[in-house]
């Protein structure tokens, strides 16, 4: 069954750091989408993606976020300067339309700890 | 407040016991409605999903779950758990043309023998 990668499964940096989250969606998928888990807490949606641009986006997603479909297969979740309260597990979807709702796919998540 | 509730933060079922998930939602119009399943270091796993149409629907691992417009619930059940039903378990919402899924809070079911 197709499915959602994602790498690095866990991720350690310093507060301050930049970070890259990767994620291979379903190939024959168009609509993208990132969100996050923080320890403890609800998953949240940061962002959605289509044609290249973002479609949709949070009010958690600020400018230390951004999101960049760099090649055909992969979709990448950055943030430019980490802080302590981005610590979660993020979660890479893809998109299968189906009777024109939103079921998603998604990936094993990456986890993020900000020391 | 649109909103969606999962009652139960955590739940503990013996082993070949039933099992209820309660999920509430309060929006304005019927949302799409599904329940995601995520095991321990695994992602979220979508276990079944209600669009329209007969209000009792099947999913995979044998769940089922039954949407009552009355009661702005989708409870999520199974007639006998295993131990690998053990996991985090996710009511989400979501609307036709709308981006995001919106989650509740989870609930955590634990099983023993």
């Amino acid at each position: 069954e197709p499915e959602v990668t994602q790498t690095p499964s866990h991720q350690v940096t310093q507060m301050g750091q930049e970070v890259i989250l990767r994620c291979v969606p379903i190939s024959n998928h168009l609509y993208f989408y990132w969100y996050r888990q923080i320890l403890g807490q609800k998953v949240e949606f940061l962002v959605s993606f289509y044609n290249n641009e973002i479609s949709e986006k949070s009010e958690i997603f600020d400018d230390q976020f951004s999101v960049e479909r760099p090649d055909g297969s992969n979709f990448t979740l950055k943030i430019r300067s980490t802080k302590l309260e981005d610590s979660a597990m993020y979660f890479c979807a893809s998109r299968v339309n189906l009777s024109g709702a939103n079921v998603l796919t998604f990936g094993a998540g990456s986890r993020l700890t900000v020391l | 407040a649109q909103s969606v509730t999962q009652p139960d933060i955590h739940i503990t079922v013996s082993e070949g016991a039933s099992l209820e998930l309660r999920c509430n939602y309060s929006y304005g119009a019927t949302p799409y409605l599904f329940w995601y399943v995520q095991s321990p270091g695994q992602g979220l796993q979508l276990l079944l999903k209600y669009f329209s149409g007969d209000t009792l629907v099947q999913g995979i691992k044998g769940f089922e779950a039954e949407f009552k417009r009355s009661q702005s619930s989708f409870n999520l059940r199974k007639p006998s758990v295993h131990w690998s039903d053990a996991a985090e378990y996710f009511c989400a919402v979501g609307f036709f043309g709308n981006e995001k899924l919106t989650f509740g809070t989870g609930t955590r079911l634990t099983i023993i023998p």
